[in-house]
Parts: structure tokens; sequence; C-alpha cells
């Protein structure tokens, strides 16, 4: 059974760095592609990046300029980093098994909130 | 961008009931349509995917029609268990992502 786990920092202040780690057990995440998404209540469900195990990625135009999406195969991890947060990045952030059309396995989600 | 509009965005049924929830794209995007459930507390789940398919281990009440721009995913008979938000999700413009704003099926 494949399971996502999500952890961060749960509380960061404005302008900070958010680092997030997704670890994948029960399959490799050698040649699948995989997505991070976040919700917040204001603008629902948002796709952030995604990144194949060749190291091939892809971002959100809306978020390009501060995102980093990595993965490192040897712990079967990957990772998210959003740069200059502010209140507008407070969501609950999602890694997600990208299927290309449609995400097919998800992480239970971890809640990052941004407040000075 | 495309965007997805749902409707209703609330669906006030009993158990047993038929539910019947639509997802309008503001351009055609063939069959690339996807249904999700998400139950709070909890992360969106997989239902169906290219506009009819059902997921792994999702139950046959759960079925999705639709192409172009028009699209619906019916739950035959209301289980307890079904009463949650449902997000539809397009992603023929690839690699843009987009979601609809949900609709709640509450219990009436």
């Amino acid at each position: 059974q494949v399971q996502l786990q999500e952890s961060g920092p749960g509380l960061l202040k404005p302008s900070e760095t958010l680092s997030l780690t997704c670890s994948v057990s029960g399959a490799s995440i050698s040649n699948y592609y995989w997505s991070w998404i976040r919700q917040s209540p204001g603008k629902g469900l948002e796709w952030i990046a995604y990144i194949y195990s060749s190291g091939t990625t892809n971002y959100n135009p809306s978020l390009k300029s501060r995102v980093t999406i990595s993965m490192d195969t040897s712990k079967n991890q990957l990772s998210l980093k959003l740069s200059s947060v502010t209140a507008a990045d407070t969501a609950v952030y999602y890694c997600t098994r990208d299927r290309s059309l449609y995400f097919d396995l998800w992480g239970r989600g971890t809640l990052v909130t941004v407040s000075s | 961008e495309i965007v997805l509009t749902q409707s209703p965005a609330t669906l006030s049924l009993s158990p047993g009931e038929r539910a019947t929830l639509s997802c309008r794209a503001s351009h055609r995007i063939g069959s690339y349509l996807a249904w999700y459930q998400q139950k709070p507390g909890q992360a969106p789940r997989l239902l169906i995917y290219e506009a009819s398919n059902r997921a792994t281990g999702i139950p046959a009440r759960f079925s999705g029609s639709g192409s172009g721009t028009d699209f619906t995913l019916t739950i035959s008979r209301l289980e307890p268990e079904d009463f949650a938000v449902y997000y539809c999700q397009q992603r023929s413009d690839w690699p843009s992502v987009t979601f609809g704003g949900g609709t709640k099926v509450e219990v009436k």
C-alpha cells in the first residue's frame, strides 16, 4: 500500500521560506510524476508544481518565481520550497502522485500558517 | 486558463436518493476531467478519471459522464458515507491544472 506523508514547520512568519518534505512508502518515487497541491479557503485547490524522476520540473506560473521542487530517490522523498511567504500562502499542502491527467494518491496534508 | 464551474454549490438530499453534480468547462477539454471526493479533515480522494473511468476501489454507484464542456458525476443511491464535498479537475492544457469550486452534498 502506497502512502505519502507530508511534514513541515506548521507556522511561519511573513518573508520566511517554507520547506516541506513528502516521504513516500510502499513504492519507489522513480518512474512517476509527483505534484504538490495546496488548498486554502480563499483560493480552493491550487496546483503548485510537478517533478518527474528524471528531474524534469514544471511550475504554476503564478508561483514559479518563488517555488522549487526537488526529489531524493535515495530517501524516496520529495521536497518543496516556497520563498517570501505571505498570509496568502496559508493553506494545507498536499503531496500527490501525478498521473498526468489526474492525481491518484494524496498524502494527508500538512497545514501551513503564515502569521507574524 | 480553463475555468471549471460546478453546480449546484450545495445539494441537499436524503440517503438512498440520486445525486447529480455538474461541472462545466470554459473551453472544450475532451474527456480530460477527473472527480474527487473530500470529507472534513481528509485529503481529496480520486473517484473518476478521464470523465467516466472509476478509480480503483470506487463503488459502482459512482459514475461519470460527459465530454467537451459539460460533465456530470452521478451517485445512484446515496450512502451515509457519501455526504461530502466533490471537486472536478482538468488538465487538458498540460501542465496547467484547474479545479472547480466544489459541490457540497449534505443531508436533507
